[in-house]
């Protein structure tokens, strides 16, 4: 079974706008990453917080974290139509959890020109 | 830098046969880890190898086997396939030996059970 939720499950927006997606999970985290996937293709990792961490910065890309809340949130700037995917979030169970990512049920974005 | 590759990339199996999916790890890295994809339950985690070391394991049921082998190149097997087993299977490697890696996945195994 999937960790948690994501919201909203699908985003529409206009080229240059941002978007916001965000992710809640159950359990004690070793960290989070968000993953994209374009059109039922492989995952392309984005970026990873560590549970230690608040927020995260990658190009267009901000990640926050707030585990007191077992929630996280990616903002995507300036969106492009290139953007245009699945968004997943995945976490690492702090115990045991290896490598195992657990995902949640993803945002589908899509940006208009 | 060659990335994830996994064969075959399409699949059309009957009900009740057996089928082995093949993912070739990028190179250097020793943990592989599995994935279905399904519209109803999205992404479910398989099982993860490393060093030829099943190290964790997802609840499905044993007819989901893998193994890796000692060049850390992965298999997995389903037996007595069922038509809930139509998916996209993802496999993914990571680097680090510890947990929680940035894990690089290949374009899927895409099966289809009639």
């Amino acid at each position: 079974s999937q960790q948690g939720e994501e919201d909203p499950q699908a985003l529409s927006i206009q080229e240059g706008e941002n978007a916001t997606m965000n992710c809640s999970y159950k359990t004690s985290i070793n960290n989070l990453q968000w993953y994209r996937q374009n059109s039922g293709r492989g995952l392309v990792h984005l970026i990873l917080i560590r549970s230690n961490e608040r927020e995260k910065h990658s190009g267009r890309l901000r990640v926050t974290l707030d585990t007191s809340k077992k929630s996280s949130s990616l903002l995507i700037t300036a969106s492009r139509a290139a953007d245009t995917a699945s968004y997943f979030c995945a976490t690492v169970p702090f115990s045991g959890g290896y490598n195992k990512l657990i995902f949640g049920a993803g945002t589908r974005l899509a940006v208009h020109p | 830098k060659a990335g994830v590759t996994q064969t075959p990339r399409y699949l059309i199996k009957t009900r009740g046969q057996q089928v082995t999916l093949s993912c070739s790890p990028i190179s250097g890295h020793r943990s592989v880890s599995w994935y279905q994809q399904t519209p109803g339950q999205g992404l479910q985690f398989l099982f993860e190898y490393f060093s030829e070391t099943q190290r964790n394991k997802g609840n499905f049921p044993g007819r989901f086997s893998g193994r890796q082998f000692s060049n850390s190149r992965s298999e997995m097997n389903v037996s007595t396939l069922e038509l809930g087993d139509s998916a996209l299977y993802l496999c993914a490697s990571s680097l680090s030996t510890g947990s929680g890696a940035e894990a690089f996945f290949g374009q899927g195994t895409r099966l289809t059970v009639v």
